[in-house]
């Protein structure tokens, strides 16, 4: 089945804790990239990258960190998390960019206390 | 600078009526406009999508009516169902491979 998987799928963590969500995509989508959702606040993207080792930055980058060292990977680091990182986060990928269907994971609900 | 304005915020519609969701731009180097689904504990999935060259999409129950001069794309769902109950987001994307531009979404409800 053609999916994007995103662990865990919850977390509850402390401020200064370091975490990783990790992002995985089977469809060898060249495309992937990581949003935050927050209420009123829609999908604000956090990082993308076109292709193994190629990332960049989206509208909210700061206080995180992104690696794309395989074609199916993409986790999203936070080194320090702080609460005002709690959101719903979500992975994405497609076929060539932005302009192509993004298939979406479930979403990771983090909580920073 | 929001670059995409998406409207209602919110938006309650009874069964068999007309949905309508509405997203203004800025920039006129988009040139794909998506609208996503997204149901509650669940990823936004392609609902449909746009691309400038037309002024009208439709699929099924769901058209997109784009305006290119008043840099506006609205959603329309005709015979609203409560399975349709959802947020909607509208995206305007294009001026970069990379990057995404969503609007804050609408959340929809209709009753019964």
């Amino acid at each position: 089945e053609a999916q994007v998987t995103q662990n865990p799928r919850y977390l509850i963590t402390v401020t200064g804790k370091k975490l990783t969500v990790t992002c995985s995509q089977n469809m060898n989508h060249e495309y992937m990239s990581w949003y935050r959702q927050d209420p009123g606040l829609g999908l604000r993207q956090i990082y993308y990258s076109m292709n193994v080792e190629v990332t960049d930055k989206g509208d909210v980058p700061e206080g995180y960190k992104v690696s794309r060292k395989e074609k199916r990977n993409f986790p999203l680091i936070l080194e320090s998390p702080s609460p005002n990182q709690t959101s719903l986060y979500f992975c994405a990928s497609s076929w060539y960019g932005s302009g192509d269907t993004q298939y979406f994971g479930p979403g990771t609900r983090l909580t920073v206390l | 600078q929001q670059q995409v304005k998406q409207s209602p915020q919110s938006l309650i519609v009874q069964k068999g009526g007309i949905s309508i969701i509405n997203c203004a731009y800025e920039n006129t180097a988009f040139d794909y406009f998506p609208w996503y689904q997204q149901f509650p504990g669940k990823g936004p999935a392609l609902l449909i999508a746009i691309r400038p060259d037309v002024s009208e999409k439709k699929e099924g129950r769901f058209t997109i009516s784009f305006n290119k001069s008043a840099k506006q794309f609205s959603l329309h769902i005709m015979d609203s169902q409560p399975g349709d109950s959802a947020t909607y987001f509208c995206a305007a994307l294009g001026d970069n491979a990379g990057k995404s531009t969503f609007g804050d979404g609408t959340t929809l409800t209709v009753k019964p």
